[in-house]
């Protein structure tokens, strides 16, 4: 079983719609979450982090459920620009290591 | 805004062939990563150094992968021979402090990887 699982879609979805992803890791040890975007043939960047509490950067949303073991990301009012790999990831204490999920892939269609 | 470099961006190679990539990470950042991402999949943590120290290389293949950080700046990662497995992005990543969980890793451009 893989770490951190995504739904690798491609997700279709038309500006201005509402996308949500879902992630789900293995390790109930893991510490830190977040959400990386990445590009066509780009390096990875961070989106955001992910907090228990919850967290909200404009039009996008993460959600953390420890006791379920999921992460989520809401994305509102699509945009063209939106169209990207989005990547779960998460770490555990000491190195810092990132791991990754394999991505989940958006399209938002004009 | 300062960058993690990596060099060459692209790479053609012929298995059983020497292939070897440089990154130079972020000034002051003590921490450097390498990852393989294979198309279609997150990266993976091959190696990482603390300084010039090696804190963890447990998914490097060391049969044929090595990769140093000898004055705790920038780093090489090398691979012989190639094989075509090894056919993917490789990218480096650098953080400023000793790798806790909650900093942020600045990749660079990555350098692709093609092995016929």
């Amino acid at each position: 079983r893989k770490e951190v699982e995504q739904d690798p879609g491609p997700f279709n979805v038309p500006e201005g719609a509402t996308v949500a992803f879902n992630c789900t890791y293995s390790n109930s040890a893991s510490q830190s979450f977040f959400w990386y975007r990445q590009d066509c043939r780009k390096e990875p960047k961070l989106l955001m982090s992910v907090y228990s509490s919850g967290n909200e950067d404009g039009r996008f949303t993460a959600q953390l459920n420890r006791a379920s073991q999921y992460i989520s990301l809401l994305i509102r009012d699509s945009k063209l620009s939106d169209s990207a790999t989005y990547l779960c990831v998460e770490t555990r204490g000491g190195t810092g290591k990132l791991i990754f999920g394999q991505g989940t892939t958006l399209q938002v269609k004009p | 805004e300062a960058e993690v470099a990596q060099s060459p961006r692209y790479k053609i190679t012929e298995k059983s062939q020497a292939v070897a990539f440089w990154c130079d990470p972020i000034s002051g950042h003590a921490t450097l990563y390498w990852y393989r991402q294979i198309l279609g999949q997150g990266p993976e943590l091959l190696v990482q150094f603390q300084d010039e120290s090696v804190v963890d290389d447990s998914q490097l293949p060391k049969d044929r992968f090595s990769a140093e950080r000898l004055k705790g700046v920038d780093s090489t990662l090398k691979i012989q021979p190639a094989e075509l497995g090894d056919s993917a992005m490789y990218l480096c990543a650098s953080s400023l402090g000793i790798g806790f969980s909650q900093e942020t890793q600045y990749f660079g451009p990555g350098t692709r990887l093609l092995v016929l």
